[in-house]
């Protein structure tokens, strides 16, 4: 089975913070992604990487940064957190036309 | 530009009974169309998908959804609900340019009363 794993599952941190959200993929699979739900709204395409190092915006880039230096790893980055960054996050990977996802990374901003 | 609705935030179904989830989605072309549902702390699980072909689909945990291209639509159906049906179901529609940006509808809660 794919394994998406994100490596926290909760998280709360101070408005001005640097945060870290981790995810690792045992597949493989050259494409992976950062998405942000919210109640309402669905999810929304942060940002998403198909191959080492490269990276494309989706809908709503303002305010994340991504880094992908490994293949099974890609890191979603947030500079300096604002209370509105309060959310789930998701990670997924991509083989042919099915996105596998990790259980989500619950982040609290205060 | 490209979007997705669920028009039902909460469904509220009892064990046994039949089940439909809408979806609508606004695109020129017939795109890509995807139902994944999301169990209670995990992740989201693809549980069909439509790219052509016959527009009843079969998928996984006794699902199926039928795609009509005059409705603009792709509703879920499940003929006998089962209590671990509860969940959140999610439509999608991935446009022309690949798969790596599907546009997801809010989701539509389904409960299951016994």
């Amino acid at each position: 089975d794919v394994k998406v794993t994100q490596s926290s599952r909760y998280l709360v941190k101070r408005t001005g913070e640097k945060v870290f959200l981790e995810c690792v993929q045992d597949m493989d699979h050259e494409n992976m992604f950062w998405y942000r739900q919210d109640p309402g709204l669905g999810l929304r395409l942060i940002y998403f990487s198909y191959d080492v190092k490269m990276k494309e915006k989706g809908d709503i880039p303002e305010g994340y940064s991504v880094s992908r230096e490994k293949k099974e790893r890609f890191s979603l980055i947030l500079e300096s957190a604002s209370t509105n960054q309060t959310s789930m996050y998701l990670c997924a990977s991509r083989t042919g036309t099915t996105l596998f996802f990790g259980e989500g990374s619950r982040l609290t901003v205060l | 530009a490209q979007s997705v609705t669920q028009p039902d935030i909460h469904i509220t179904v009892s064990e046994g009974a039949s089940l439909e989830l809408r979806c609508n989605y606004s695109y020129g072309a017939t795109p890509y169309l995807f139902w994944y549902v999301q169990s209670p702390g995990q992740g989201l699980q693809l549980l069909l998908k439509y790219f052509s072909g016959d527009t009843l689909v079969q998928g996984i945990k006794g699902f199926e959804a039928e795609f009509k291209r005059s409705q603009s639509s792709f509703n879920l159906r499940k003929p006998s609900v089962h209590w671990s049906d509860a969940a959140e179901y999610f439509c999608a529609v991935g446009v022309s340019g690949g798969y790596n940006k599907l546009i997801f509808g809010a989701g539509t809660r389904l409960a299951v009363h016994p």
